[in-house]
């Protein structure tokens, strides 16, 4: 399966700033996907991010607020833009391993916003 | 009505107990299911994934019943080590997006 590495590993961020999120895949995949997972609660969508083209986002989600690069096929960032504490949460990107296999998951990012 | 539902859990067996996790979603167009296992402040990685016939890895059976879109999970024998959240995800219809359920924590006791 595909290996990614996902930084920073966790953050702590004044409410305000932005924190940019990277995340690197041994392999070239068409689409990358961007979760969220806020405490005690399962992964969320927030976009599907493709190489070439702007990043679709779903609903509650937008591209001011969660800004998507995809500049190769093997790299994309999120960021998470003038953040406050509702913000906080683990964010995750994902690649597809095949239809069968499932998708892989980076380590995922600890945001805390104070 | 959640698109995946879950049982709420929280599940607290003793070791070597079998334990079976049940998981319902709505879209009938849905066509791939799986089975993630999340330890606690660690990314899902994939359990396995559910085909209709049914499908066996070691300890572990899934079962798939798309006529009641019904997915299972049945753990044989449980380790400590099996303690985790267990997430049912389905890959959904048009949409082509992985749609997870709520997860099911599992505690497994000595």
């Amino acid at each position: 399966s595909a290996v990614i590495s996902q930084k920073p590993s966790r953050d702590i961020c004044q409410r305000g700033t932005s924190l940019t999120i990277q995340c690197q895949v041994d392999s070239q995949v068409t689409m990358m996907f961007w979760y969220r997972q806020q405490p005690g609660q399962s992964l969320t969508l927030i976009a599907t991010a493709n190489q070439g083209s702007e990043a679709t986002y779903e609903s509650g989600f937008v591209i001011d607020k969660f800004p998507i690069s995809r500049p190769n096929l093997t790299f994309s960032t999120l960021t998470v833009s003038n953040m406050s504490p509702e913000d906080s949460s683990i964010y995750l990107c994902s690649v597809e391993d095949g239809q069968h296999y499932g998708y892989t998951f980076g380590s995922g990012t600890r945001l805390t916003v104070v | 009505r959640k698109e995946v539902e879950q049982d709420p859990g929280p599940f607290n067996v003793p070791e070597g107990a079998t334990v079976a996790f049940n998981c319902t979603y709505s879209n009938s167009a849905s066509q791939s299911f799986f089975w993630y296992r999340q330890d606690c402040r660690k990314e899902p990685k994939l359990l396995m994934s559910v085909y209709s016939s049914g499908n066996e890895d070691g300890r572990f059976t899934a079962q798939l019943n798309r006529a009641s879109q019904y997915i299972s999970l049945l753990i044989r024998d449980s380790k400590l080590s099996d303690s985790a959240t267990y997430l049912c995800v389905v890959l959904g219809g048009a949409t082509n997006k992985l749609i997870f359920g709520t997860g099911t924590l599992l505690a497994v006791q000595p």
